[in-house]
């Protein structure tokens, strides 16, 4: 069966100092994998997604990055961070149309 | 561009009722539609998918409909249960994108 891990579940990081989250999956090849950040009290914002290795689509101008070095590894980065970028942080996978998986999500503050 | 409604954006009832939790889109053209259960500070767990040459999906005590030609999901939850409390998510999915309601905050009272 398909599982997906996300790490770490939570980060607390101060302003200007670089990120990286990672996202596997396990189970399945060739996933569309996607990065989205959820806001305390806010719905939930795409910020990349990536349809193969080394192929990676941006919905929003920001601080972050994302790359997809292997075929179920994303990975989301950042050289300095804001505070602005705190939030509520999403990897999820989809196959065709079989819907989206989400992983557990990692909590970031940046203090 | 598609736009995903859902109402009530929160509800609060007593154990052991039915209810119906709605959302509705603007676009048909849809490759799915899938419901979202999301708890306090925890990730998202798909509850059902209906893909958009289906009528409805059960699981348990979850029933998802969909009608595309009126734009409308609804997710029935028979015999609620205080372990039911969480915020209910639909997304009509399309190309690569997962377009989301806000949500509905649901509370079964005990």
């Amino acid at each position: 069966s398909q599982t997906i891990h996300q790490w770490p579940a939570t980060l607390v990081q101060p302003v200007g100092s670089p990120l990286s989250l990672e996202c596997t999956v396990e189970g399945t090849s060739n996933p569309n994998l996607y990065w989205y950040r959820q806001a305390a009290g806010r719905g939930l914002q795409l910020l990349f997604y990536s349809v193969g290795i080394g192929q990676i689509s941006s919905e929003v101008p920001q601080n972050l990055s994302a790359s997809r070095p292997q075929d179920r590894q994303f990975i989301l980065s950042s050289k300095k961070l804001l505070l602005s970028d705190s939030g509520f942080y999403l990897c999820a996978w989809s196959l065709d149309s079989y819907g989206y998986t989400f992983g557990s999500g990692t909590r970031l503050t940046v203090v | 561009k598609q736009e995903v409604t859902q109402i009530p954006a929160a509800l609060s009832v007593p154990e052991g009722e039915n209810l119906v939790l709605n959302c509705s889109f603007t676009d048909s053209a849809i490759y799915n539609l899938q419901w979202f259960r999301q708890d306090p500070g925890k990730g998202l767990t798909s509850l059902l998918l209906i893909q958009s040459s289906q009528r409805e999906q059960t699981s348990g005590r979850l029933n998802a409909s969909l009608d595309k030609s009126s734009g409308r999901s609804t997710l029935y939850i028979a015999a609620s249960q205080p372990g039911d409390s969480a915020t209910y998510l639909c997304a009509a999915g399309s190309n690569y994108q997962l377009i989301w309601g806000a949500g509905t905050k649901l509370i079964i009272k005990p």
